[in-house]
């Protein structure tokens, strides 16, 4: 299983509401990673989690809460969001953190903040 | 300004026809560079990557090049097929870079007509 599944595909929610994206891998990979992705611009790293521990916080609003209740599953808590945190959110995940490990990208959660 | 630098930021080409894409970075010391291919709402997708020694690698009819003296890399798309129509991004993976970090391009969008 060389796959990094992400859901929902698709989510719309109001700026008062409390949403949960979910990633999850099988391939052993003790790195995972939350990007948020702008239309025609590159991915941007928010969070990094090693070992289950977050090890990176790229100074993302407090509206964000990562959580990663096992080496398998990475959730993304949204609180109070924004219409302009609307965006492309993909969850990527490694071997280990190291400068050798390639990320495996999931397909995405498109979010609609209205 | 961005560490990675793509050229074209986009163009068309017709089915069949080959296509070169650039890329251009300042970061260092440098790892490896990776391209990535991503359709429109989905996640990137390896398609190559070549560390420091390496100057050619292909996958199927992608042909990635890198010169780590000047700092350039280009990925050649032979026989293009309507499905190559996507967004190609450089990727550049520093040495100790923390948390797997990821310098990205801007990409390049390509548009395969028939």
């Amino acid at each position: 299983d060389t796959e990094v599944t992400q859901t929902p595909k698709h989510l719309v929610m109001g700026m008062t509401n409390k949403k949960s994206l979910k990633c999850e891998q099988h391939m052993g990979h003790r790195a995972m990673y939350w990007y948020k992705q702008k239309a025609k611009k590159p991915p941007e790293l928010m969070f990094v989690y090693s070992y289950e521990k977050l090890s990176i916080n790229e100074s993302v609003p407090s509206r964000f809460s990562p959580e990663c209740p096992n080496s398998s599953l990475l959730n993304l808590h949204l609180h109070a969001l924004q219409p302009e945190d609307s965006a492309l959110y993909l969850c990527a995940s490694s071997l280990t953190s190291g400068s050798v490990d390639e990320q495996y990208f999931g397909p995405g959660t498109r979010l609609t903040v209205t | 300004k961005n560490q990675v630098e793509q050229s074209p930021q986009s163009l068309i080409i017709l089915e069949g026809k080959n296509c070169t894409l650039q890329c251009n970075y300042t970061v260092s010391p440098f790892s490896n560079l990776r391209w990535y291919k991503q359709d429109t709402g989905r996640g990137p997708v390896s398609l190559t990557i070549m560390t420091f020694s390496e100057n050619t690698k292909s996958n199927g009819r992608y042909t990635a090049t890198l010169d780590a003296d000047t700092k350039q890399s280009s990925l050649h798309i032979t026989a293009s097929q309507l499905s190559d129509s996507a967004s190609y991004i450089c990727v550049v993976k520093l040495i100790k870079a923390a948390g797997n970090k990821l310098t990205f391009g801007g990409g390049t969008r390509v548009l395969v007509k028939p």
